[in-house]
């Protein structure tokens, strides 16, 4: 069974702190991709990467960065994490190229700041 | 930006019936797809369509493309009480391996 797994379900962080978020797939994807979903917004698309090493920003970079030094291992950094990041964060991949192809999603990770 | 947005922005129906949502979006696309989301958890996809095509089936599940009207919609047939969730339509207008954008998404409830 095909999996994206997010190393944590629920996150509780003081304002101020540096926070990872993890994310591991198992189906050898080349694309690999970070979300947060906020009521009223749906889901906005933070950062992707397309290889190892390789990261473009997505809609709303801004406060976030990433790093994918495995294949199967995307991290979302949060460098000094604030309150208006508290937010549902969800990992998906895809196979290269991604068109046509479904995206598997991770099961979030609802952070919260405080 | 929003590429997709779905309508009604949520949809309470009885048990058995038939729950019909739309979905509007603004670019050119090469497909739209649709995605289940149950409360607190991650998406989980359902049906893709590309954009040569116009209607396709997966279970009760029954999506139309319009690309003349830039639209789409899902129809879920005899709908149950696991059905209850919100649902996605997703586009690939930022290109395949650049992710997805989401509309807001439909809240179902199916009343039992």
């Amino acid at each position: 069974d095909v999996k994206v797994t997010q190393s944590s379900r629920y996150l509780v962080k003081r304002t101020g702190e540096k926070v990872f978020l993890e994310c591991v797939q198992d189906m050898d994807h080349e694309n690999m991709f970070w979300y947060r979903q906020d009521p009223g917004l749906g889901l906005r698309l933070i950062y992707f990467s397309y290889d190892v090493k390789m990261k473009e920003k997505g809609d709303i970079p801004e406060g976030y960065s990433v790093s994918r030094e495995k294949k199967e291992r995307f991290s979302l950094i949060l460098e000094s994490a604030s309150t208006n990041q508290t937010s549902m964060y969800l990992c998906a991949s895809t196979p290269w190229p991604g068109r046509n192809t479904e995206a598997f999603f991770g099961q979030g990770t609802r952070l919260t700041v405080v | 930006s929003q590429q997709g947005e779905e309508d009604p922005q949520a949809l309470s129906i009885q048990e058995g019936e038939n729950a019909t949502m739309n979905c509007s979006y603004k670019t050119s696309i090469n497909n739209l797809q649709w995605y289940r989301q149950n409360s607190g958890r991650g998406l989980v996809h359902l049906i893709l369509i590309r954009s040569n095509e116009r209607e396709k089936h997966s279970g009760r599940l029954r999506v139309t493309l319009d690309t003349s009207k830039k639209s789409s919609s899902l129809l879920i047939t005899a709908s149950r009480a696991a059905d209850t969730a919100s649902y996605f339509c997703a586009t690939d207008a930022r290109g395949g391996a650049d992710g997805l954008t989401f509309g807001k998404g439909t809240h179902l409830i199916i009343q039992p």
